[in-house]
């Protein structure tokens, strides 16, 4: 019983580079989310997705984009990292209700 | 859009007392509250929630209680073991057909001592 499984779980990037995360959920859920968490400032909407096919920005959006190409997944790319995107991710996905979050992936920019 | 107020940002607590914490949402709109309980190394796992109809709801040691009309919404711990040392996070969304967006409160670490 997977739930919503993120990978990486771990990554150290440089300055500029690019990376994707993938978000797999396995609830045949409508929703999906990109959260990230910084110390003190609880977790903050990325981008979200009502369905396969759409994505829509949530409150800090800028730096990222998104993909949902099939039902399951969730990718979140980022194009230049910057130092300001060394946070915690969290993906989750809901339907009319509990969100169920993925366990992170903690992404260190230098 | 929505904004969710959370205190205290840390609590103590003796083992066997009471935890509460409050929280506090600026959309008139919102009809869901959930709860999350996030332990070290792991993503946030629902407790208890609420929805905008119910004036308060409770699960053995848990309990929510929500006031619409002055938008604040608690949770409250009785008989707290050192088990419940984590972050808590409230939250308040518009639930819709197949989902919803929820806006997180900064989060509450609960340090219960033995």
């Amino acid at each position: 019983n997977a739930g919503v499984t993120q990978t990486p779980k771990f990554r150290v990037l440089k300055t500029g580079q690019s990376m994707t995360l993938l978000c797999a959920q396995d609830m045949n859920h409508e929703y999906m989310y990109w959260y990230r968490q910084d110390p003190g400032m609880g977790l903050r909407l990325i981008h979200y997705s009502v369905g396969e096919g759409t994505t829509a920005k949530g409150e800090v959006p800028d730096g990222y984009n998104v993909s949902r190409l099939k039902k399951q997944n969730f990718l979140l790319g980022l194009e230049s990292a910057a130092p300001s995107q060394t946070s915690v991710y969290f993906c989750a996905s809901s339907y009319a209700g509990e969100a169920f979050f993925g366990q992170g992936t903690r992404l260190t920019v230098v | 859009g929505e904004n969710v107020e959370q205190h205290p940002s840390t609590l103590s607590v003796q083992e066997g007392d009471s935890a509460v914490i409050k929280c506090t949402y600026s959309d008139s709109a919102s009809n869901y509250f959930p709860w999350y309980k996030q332990e070290l190394g792991k993503g946030p796992q629902l407790i208890i929630d609420i929805r905008s109809n119910v004036g308060e709801k409770k699960d053995q040691r848990i309990a929510v209680t929500l006031n619409k009309t002055a938008k604040h919404f608690s949770l409250h711990i009785t008989e707290t073991q050192p088990e419940d040392s984590a972050v808590y996070f409230c939250a308040a969304s518009i639930v819709e057909a197949a989902g919803n967006k929820l806006t997180f409160g900064g989060g509450t670490r609960v340090l219960v001592k033995p």
